[in-house]
């Protein structure tokens, strides 16, 4: 089957500007999730899908984040005006639900200069 | 990932078995699962448990958990130099449907 599919691979933009990710998870995959990925730590989950659903958005900076996932397939996440500490790697999965085992993207690897 | 808990880094000889330990706080969750990262690469999902057993194991993986303790291990048998990666634990979120907790990842290097 195909993979989760994320682009794009690497983004640099300058501090103050915004930029959008773009997900499209495994057909058939209801949950959806957006994890960040900083250097030298684990995945921090950002926002997690239930079809077009959000369940948890708990730790998504709301001022300057947000996502979407129209129609309960593909989604994306946008940040806006980015900050030097938004520099990390994005990471989408899906999975069948929340106590599956997730498939994860390659990742979009966000420089903030 | 506060909720789980990781040693950050572990190196063995290439043969030797890797013993990697994870700990986690919340039990909302019916699986465990253990996922490798290669640099510049995504999550791929390794082994998994179910909660109510105490081991799995899968070819070179041995996977223990010690639900009493919520404590979680990964051995790998006869370490290569291939299984040099970042291993993370993913424990349970804080209740039923919520997206697991990841630890920080323990750094296995493999010299030959």
């Amino acid at each position: 089957e195909a993979g989760v599919a994320q682009s794009p691979r690497y983004k640099i933009i300058e501090k103050r500007q915004s930029v959008a990710f773009w997900c499209n998870p495994i057909s058939g995959h209801a949950t959806l999730y957006w994890y960040q990925q900083i250097l030298g730590q684990g995945p921090k989950l950002l926002i997690q899908f239930q079809n077009n659903g959000v369940v948890d958005d708990s730790q998504l900076p709301k001022d300057r984040f947000s996502a979407e996932r129209l129609k309960g397939v593909d989604s994306t996440l946008k940040i806006q005006p980015a900050k030097l500490e938004d520099s990390a790697v994005y990471l989408c999965a899906s999975s069948f639900g929340a106590t599956y085992g997730y498939t994860f993207g390659s990742g979009t690897r966000l420089t903030v200069v | 990932g506060e909720d789980v808990e990781q040693s950050l880094f572990l190196s063995v000889r290439e043969g030797d078995s890797s013993v990697i330990n994870c700990t986690y706080t919340d039990s909302s969750s019916t699986y465990l699962y253990w996922y490798k990262q290669e640099p510049g690469a995504g999550l791929q999902l390794l082994t998994y448990i179910f909660s109510n057993m105490d081991m799995k194991q899968d070819q070179r993986l041995t996977v223990l958990l010690n639900k009493k303790d919520k404590h979680l291990s990964l051995r790998i048998a006869d370490t290569q130099t291939g299984d040099s990666a970042i291993y993370f634990c993913a424990g349970p979120g804080p209740r039923a449907g919520y997206a697991l907790n990841f630890g920080k990842g323990t750094s296995l290097l493999v010299t030959p």
